[in-house]
C-alpha cells in the first residue's frame, strides 16, 4: 500500500518568513495530493490540493508543488502570520472520487513566532 | 450551519469498559469515516461507510465496532479488546475526495 513520509515534524519560523513542508510518497499510481490544516482543538480542514497532471498550484499565500518523477510534493506558505500556526498534514491517494484511499503523513507542527 | 458534530469533546473510561463515541452530520454526505490520531502518527483509518447499512474495516479496525443505521449518524464503539484505546478520535464525512472533519473526541482510558 501507499506510504507517505512528511518532514519536518516541527517547524518554527519568524512572522513574515516562508515555511516549507515536504512529503514523499511510495505508490507511483497516486494522483491526488491534498493538504489539511488542523488548528488546536479542531478537526483538520482542507487548504489546498493538487492532481498529478499539474506541477504547481497557488492560492494566495499558499502553494503546492509536485514532482512526479521524484514522488515528492511540498507545501509553501509565504509571508507567514501567527494564525498559520497549526498542524499540517499531507496526504496521497489513487483518486477514484472517494476519500477512502487517502493515506496521511505524520503531520508538521508549524509555529509562527511574532 | 452544516457540519459534523462529535460528542463529547472529552471522555474518560475505566479499562475493561466499552465506550461509544457519537458522530452526527447534516451535510447529506453518503460516506462517513472514523480516524484515530496519535502524536507523530498522522491519521489512521478505523472504519468507513459509503452508504447506510454498510461499512468496511479500515487499516486499524481491531477492537472497534461501528453501525450505520441512519445517513446522519455513524457511532464508533471502542471495545475492551482495543489494547491501547487512549487517543484522539476524528469523525469525517465526504461527498467525494474532500474530507469534512468534526472537532474530535479525546478518549482517556485508565
Amino acid at each position: 500500500g501507499e506510504n507517505v513520509e512528511q518532514h519536518p515534524s516541527t517547524l518554527s519560523v519568524q512572522e513574515g518568513d516562508s515555511a516549507v513542508i515536504k512529503c514523499t510518497y511510495s505508490d507511483s499510481a497516486s494522483n491526488y495530493f491534498p493538504w489539511y490544516k488542523q488548528e488546536l482543538g479542531k478537526g483538520p480542514q482542507l487548504i489546498i490540493d493538487i492532481r498529478s497532471n499539474v506541477g504547481e498550484k497557488k492560492d494566495q499565500r499558499i502553494a503546492v508543488t509536485l514532482n512526479k518523477t521524484a514522488k515528492h510534493f511540498s507545501l509553501h506558505i509565504t509571508e507567514t502570520q501567527p494564525e498559520d500556526s497549526a498542524v499540517y498534514f499531507c496526504a496521497a491517494s489513487t483518486s477514484s472520487g472517494s476519500a477512502r484511499q487517502l493515506t496521511f503523513g505524520s503531520g508538521t507542527q508549524l509555529t509562527v513566532l511574532p | 450551519d452544516g457540519g459534523i458534530t462529535q460528542s463529547p469533546k472529552y471522555l474518560f473510561r475505566k479499562e475493561g469498559q466499552n465506550v461509544t463515541l457519537s458522530c452526527e452530520q447534516n451535510l447529506n454526505h453518503d460516506a462517513m469515516y472514523w480516524y484515530r490520531q496519535d502524536p507523530g502518527q498522522g491519521l489512521r483509518l478505523i472504519y468507513y461507510s459509503q452508504i447506510v447499512n454498510d461499512f468496511q474495516k479500515g487499516d486499524i479496525a481491531e477492537g472497534y465496532s461501528v453501525s450505520r443505521e441512519k445517513k446522519e449518524s455513524f457511532p464508533l464503539t471502542v471495545t475492551s479488546a482495543q489494547k491501547n484505546p487512549t487517543a484522539f478520535y476524528l469523525c469525517a464525512s465526504s461527498a467525494g475526495e474532500t474530507l469534512h472533519f468534526g472537532n474530535g473526541t479525546r478518549l482517556t482510558v485508565t
